[in-house]
C-alpha cells in the first residue's frame, strides 16, 4: 500500500534550536515535497527534489534547508528555529511526469517553537 | 504568478442539499487542477484531478468538478451532500508538471445533518 510516513509527529523546540523532521515514503515516486499549512494560507511549498541528491528551491524556502539522502528518504532541516516556523508540516510524493498519480500526503508533523 | 483562489472561507448547508465550492486560479496557459480534502485532525486525501480533456472530472466520495476555461474557474461539486462531507477543502494548480501545487487556502464545509 503506498504510503507516506512522517516523524516525529510532534515537535516542541525553543527559539534557535535545531530540528531535523523526516520523511519516507514507499511508493517508488520520484519526486518528493515539503509543505507548511498555516491558518489562512493553505499549504505551502518550501522545497522538492526529483531523486536522491537533488533539491529544488520552492515558494517559502528561508529559513529550511533540506536534503534527499535516497529515493525514500527526505528531511527537513530547521538549524535556528524561529517562533515563525511554528506550523504544521507535510511531506508528499509523486510519480510527477506520468500523470498517473496525484501527490501523496503524509500524516503531518506539528511543530512549535517556543 | 499562478495563484489560486477560494473566495469562500466557511459553507454551510443542509444534508440532501447540493454543494458548490469555488475555485479560481491565474495562469495564462494550461493548467493542472487539483482539489483535496482535509478532516480534522488528518492529512490531506486526494478526491480529483484535471490534466486534459473532458472539462467534468469526476472523483472520489461522489465529487465531481468542472473545469470552465472561459473564467478560470475549476468549482468542485457534489449531490447530495452528507453530514460526513464536513471537512476542509483545498483547490491546487500545476504549473510545471512536476506536480508543484500552489494551494488557495481552503473552504471549510459544514454540512447540517
Amino acid at each position: 500500500e503506498a504510503a507516506v510516513t512522517q516523524s516525529p509527529r510532534n515537535k516542541v523546540t525553543v527559539t534557535g534550536g535545531n530540528v531535523t523532521l523526516s520523511c519516507r515514503q514507499t511508493n517508488s515516486h520520484n519526486y518528493m515535497y515539503w509543505y507548511r499549512q498555516d491558518t489562512g494560507h493553505g499549504l505551502r511549498l518550501i522545497h522538492y527534489s526529483y531523486g536522491a541528491g537533488n533539491l529544488q528551491i520552492g515558494d517559502v524556502p528561508d529559513g529550511y534547508k533540506a536534503t534527499r539522502t535516497t529515493q525514500e528518504d527526505f528531511f527537513l532541516l530547521l538549524e535556528l528555529a524561529s517562533p515563525s516556523q511554528t506550523s504544521l508540516y507535510f511531506c508528499a510524493s509523486s510519480d510527477a511526469g506520468t500523470y498517473n498519480q496525484a501527490p501523496l500526503f503524509g500524516e503531518g508533523t506539528r511543530l512549535s517553537v517556543l | 504568478a499562478q495563484s489560486v483562489d477560494q473566495p469562500d472561507a466557511h459553507v454551510t448547508l443542509y444534508e440532501g442539499a447540493s454543494l458548490e465550492l469555488r475555485c479560481s486560479y491565474s495562469y495564462s496557459a494550461a493548467p493542472y487542477l487539483f482539489w483535496y480534502v482535509q478532516y480534522p485532525g488528518q492529512s490531506l486525501q486526494f478526491l480529483l484531478k484535471y490534466i486534459t480533456g473532458d472539462a467534468v472530472v469526476k472523483g472520489t466520495k461522489g465529487f465531481e468538478a468542472e473545469f470552465r476555461k472561459s473564467n478560470s474557474s475549476f468549482n468542485l461539486k457534489k449531490s447530495p451532500a452528507h453530514w460526513s462531507d464536513s471537512a476542509k477543502y483545498f483547490c491546487a494548480l500545476d504549473s510545471s508538471g512536476s506536480w508543484q501545487l500552489i494551494f488557495g487556502s481552503g473552504t471549510q464545509l459544514t454540512v447540517m445533518p
